[in-house]
């Protein structure tokens, strides 16, 4: 069953502004992580950001922050200031309990 | 700190030869994990050591697939018998124990990426 949900395959977005990439997620457990990833042509995988379920504040990384709403199993992840450097293929990942659960991913392409 | 080392970075073989790739952790995490990428698709879990056991394996690991980490210091994964729905990237990824960051701390390597022909 998939865990995680990315529903945008591809997002175009303008320099210097914001982009919301969307990630809902299904687990029976009380306790577990959510993780963005940013990958780029190359093909590392860059970790952003991280939620935990017990977090009451929502995560921020200096561009990045994440939209943890529990009740909805949502876990958005918000780019401020877009940058040509931005433009990349971003996952959403859950960690269940010590591997981690990837979403299809989502492409991003920042226009100038 | 010197990250995820994966050897090499790119295979390209035969369909029905037999591939060998290695992955070198984070010398402190005792936590390694092997996952197959195909392409515009998230990375899919494959198999999990901890230190030199293999905890968990996925089923998309089929009986060509054998993964090690004797020691737990590096880890091997081959394919044999390759076949064209082999052609993938192979991520490899570790982390330290959980009580040592909050986030888990999992480090992903650059990747082998396999075509078979």
């Amino acid at each position: 069953a998939q865990k995680i949900t990315q529903t945008q395959p591809g997002m175009f977005v303008q320099e210097k502004e914001a982009v919301t990439l969307d990630c809902t997620y299904d687990t029976s457990d009380q306790s577990y992580g959510l993780f963005w990833y940013k990958q780029p042509s190359s093909g590392e995988m860059i970790f952003l950001i991280y939620q935990g379920s017990y977090d009451e504040q929502n995560a921020t990384e200096g561009r990045y922050s994440l939209n943890f709403q529990k009740a909805r199993k949502s876990a958005n992840l918000v780019i401020s200031a877009s940058q040509l450097g931005d433009s990349a293929m971003y996952f959403c990942a859950m960690r269940e309990p010590y591997k981690l659960s990837f979403g299809a991913g989502t492409t991003v392409t920042v226009r100038a | 700190d010197t990250g995820v080392s994966q050897n090499p970075r790119h295979k390209i073989t035969k369909r029905g030869q037999n591939v060998t790739f290695r992955c070198d952790p984070i010398s402190e995490h005792n936590r390694l994990y092997w996952y197959r990428q195909t392409l515009g698709q998230g990375p899919e879990f494959l198999t999990y050591f901890q230190n030199e056991a293999q905890l968990e394996k996925s089923r998309l690991l089929s009986d060509r697939f054998s993964a090690e980490r004797p020691k737990g210091s590096f880890s091997t994964l081959e394919i044999q018998r390759t076949e064209q729905g082999d052609s993938a990237m192979y991520l490899c990824a570790s982390s330290p124990p959980p009580r040592y960051r909050a986030n888990y701390g999992y480090t992903f390597g650059s990747g082998t990426r396999l075509t078979v022909v």
